[in-house]
């Protein structure tokens, strides 16, 4: 099957600092990443949409000033954390699509906010 | 509005039972239903998926049913063992689109 990583798999910050997570299709382009956030327990909530070369798409209630998307190559996307608070420590999780339906998860960042 | 309806929430099974999670979906544009599985602290991983031009799907001991006139679908595990305990997520979209996840199943696998 197809592999995605992500990049770091946990990361602590302080309250205030930024935080970048990187999702990268190994072995497949993917002109679309998207990005979900997880909280324990419960399903994955989309945050947003990354198209290769254009800007992301956020969901309602996403903070775009917040959490940066950049989809700079068919293999990369970035997602960074700015200003980053305690109430923003969650799972974070891409997925890349290969082809027209299918979706592959990246292994998930855990980000803790100090 | 929920587009998704999954149940059970949690379910207990003992080792060589089938376990059967089921899916429901309202909007009829949805056409590609996949499983995804899900351990603690990892991203989910594609099981096994299906378009609504099928009725079932059989990928070794994972079957998806699929009955698009009631807008349902259902995963089965038969010969459930133990290394099968895991969150279960149905879905649904559209080509390009994202991911419309059911809340969860988490499945309990006795031996």
């Amino acid at each position: 099957g197809a592999v995605v990583s992500q990049h770091p798999s946990r990361v602590i910050c302080k309250s205030g600092t930024s935080v970048k997570i990187e999702c990268r299709s190994l072995d497949f382009q993917a002109t679309t990443m998207f990005w979900y956030r997880q909280f324990p327990k419960q399903s994955l909530m989309l945050m947003a949409t990354s198209n290769e070369g254009s800007k992301a798409t956020y969901e309602q209630g996403v903070e775009k000033d917040k959490f940066l998307i950049n989809h700079a190559s068919l293999t990369l996307s970035t997602l960074t954390v700015t200003s980053a608070h305690p109430e923003d420590s969650s799972f974070y999780i891409c997925s890349a699509l290969q082809g027209a339906y299918e979706q592959y998860f990246g292994p998930g960042t855990r980000l803790t906010v100090t | 509005q929920q587009q998704v309806k999954q149940s059970p929430q949690s379910l207990i099974v003992q080792k060589g039972g089938i376990s059967i999670i089921n899916c429901a979906y309202e909007n009829t544009a949805f056409d590609y239903f996949p499983w995804y599985q899900q351990f603690p602290g990892k991203g989910p991983a594609l099981l096994i998926a299906i378009r609504p031009d099928v009725s079932e799907k059989k990928e070794g001991r994972f079957t998806i049913s699929f009955n698009k006139s009631a807008k349902q679908f259902s995963l089965h595990i038969m010969d459930s063992q133990p290394g099968d305990s895991a969150t279960y997520f149905c879905a649904a979209t559209q080509a390009g689109t994202a991911l419309i996840f059911g809340k969860g199943t988490t499945l309990s696998v006795s031996s």
